[in-house]
């Protein structure tokens, strides 16, 4: 059974930093490009960014893009999303998705999600 | 980068009805790489249909797919208890986009 575990969320004021984690198990991690896309309070969901699964390419969305920086380690099964530079419009759910063979294959497993407020 | 419309926003329906979601992509998305998600308060989004029209894998056959092009729709053919919930339809190919969502409230 496909399981994605964020961890790392939480409170953080504008201009700071946070990190969060995604512990993968059930398939094999290695072979998969893996996502991170949010979901604001009350809103639709935003794709934020794609590593591939050597993390030879990699993309972000324009609104994250030279503040938030995606890696993985593929010997531990993890994934995570450093965010800096942190504004208020980056509070959202942030979800670690499972993706496809390359970077634009289909995301299918979602994990629970992890909430992360920026605020003064 | 590839806009998704979705309508409407919100469909109110009674269980056993049909209901009819649409996506329209501002230009034509290649190989129909057009996927719809179902998300529930508190949970996240679950795959139900992916290449526009094949259904993911434990998704009941009442639940469908159908479009090309620019025109995809998402079909319950009789609304259960459990399908009241948002829709998303999501093209995955080169820009990654999602739709605002149309949510199926109970009548």
């Amino acid at each position: 059974e496909v399981q994605l575990v964020e961890s790392g969320g939480g409170f953080a004021q504008p201009g700071r930093s946070l990190r969060l984690s995604c512990a993968a198990s059930g398939f094999t991690f290695e072979d998969y490009a893996m996502h991170w896309v949010r979901q604001a309070p009350g809103e639709g969901l935003e794709w934020v960014s794609v590593i591939s699964w050597n993390s030879g390419r990699i993309d972000y969305a324009d609104s994250v893009k030279g503040r938030f920086t995606i890696s993985r380690d593929n010997a531990k099964s993890f994934l995570y999303l450093q965010m800096d530079s942190l504004r208020s419009e980056d509070t959202a759910v942030y979800y670690c998705v499972k993706g496809g063979a390359t970077i634009y294959g289909l995301v299918d497993y979602w994990g629970q999600g992890s909430l992360v407020t920026v605020s003064s | 980068e590839i806009v998704l419309t979705q309508s409407p926003g919100t469909l109110a329906l009674s269980p056993g009805e049909k209901a009819t979601l649409s996506c329209r992509a501002s230009e034509s998305v290649a190989s129909n790489n057009l996927a719809w998600f179902q998300q529930k308060p508190g949970q996240p989004p679950r795959l139900l249909i992916f290449g526009a029209s094949d259904r993911a894998a434990g998704i009941p056959d009442r639940i469908s797919g159908s479009g090309s092009g620019t025109d995809f729709t998402l079909t319950i053919s009789r609304l259960e208890p459990e399908d009241f919930a948002v829709y998303y339809c999501h093209h995955y190919d080169t820009s990654r986009t999602f739709g605002q969502g149309t949510k199926v409230d109970i009548k």
